[in-house]
């Protein structure tokens, strides 16, 4: 298996934007989780699925933010309009469970918002 | 919510020192989980501690579960350049209804050789 896949690699846009994120998780993965990570708030759980369907979103910044999990194998991070403040490491991660197996995280998507 | 801190935030060590580094959790885990970050890279998972009072070795890592299962530690023995990263704890709240991981501030570690 390849791994996790997240694109774009890396994301300028501008002030107002809209910015889509793509992962495609670890197949025969059941959970998959989208962190954000600056150097000010460390890592930082915006949102999981499990089976396909949100279990917990509490961690989404505004309404600005939203994801979808359509299928088992795509999910996307949305973010409009966009704010020079969400300019961050936006990593996907897959596990087989929800928090008690390993986590396996893409490479990343590092958004700048001019 | 659920808070994981660690300490020290960041270390500088020469090579051949030691390094440890504690997380403790604002509320009991069902395990506890470890992860290091290269520069640029994205966090690859180390362990996973489940038992009270656990404590695992791999190579010159070892790492502890505490017994009310609310703190762990990582310790490096005689550091490599190799070992230069930012180590991060992470577990999913027992006691609340969220399970997916709340990863720690993590600790950053720096090697001069």
């Amino acid at each position: 298996d390849a791994g996790v896949i997240q694109s774009p690699r890396h994301e300028v846009t501008e002030m107002g934007q809209e910015v889509t994120l793509r992962c495609k998780p670890i197949s025969g993965h059941n959970s998959l989780f989208w962190y954000r990570q600056t150097m000010m708030r460390g890592l930082e759980l915006l949102i999981y699925f499990n089976n396909n369907v949100p279990i917990d979103d509490s961690g989404m910044p505004e309404d600005r933010f939203s994801a979808k999990m359509p299928n088992a194998s795509f999910s996307t991070l949305k973010i409009q309009p966009s704010e020079p403040r969400d300019s961050a490491v936006y990593f996907c991660a897959s596990s087989l469970e929800q928090g008690s197996t390993e986590a396996f995280f893409g490479q990343g998507t590092r958004l700048t918002v001019v | 919510g659920q808070q994981v801190m660690q300490i020290p935030q960041y270390q500088h060590v020469q090579e051949g020192e030691d390094f440890t580094t504690y997380c403790n959790s604002s509320t009991t885990l069902s395990n506890i989980q470890w992860y290091k970050q290269r520069p640029g890279g994205h966090p690859v998972f180390l362990i996973q501690l489940v038992k009270s009072g656990e404590v695992k070795k791999q190579k010159r890592l070892t790492f502890q579960f505490g017994e009310a299962k609310k703190n762990s530690s990582l310790h490096i023995t005689a550091t490599q350049t190799t070992d230069v990263g930012t180590y991060f704890c992470a577990g999913p709240a027992r006691d609340t209804g969220r399970r997916a991981l709340t990863f720690g501030s993590g600790t950053r570690l720096q090697v001069q050789p």
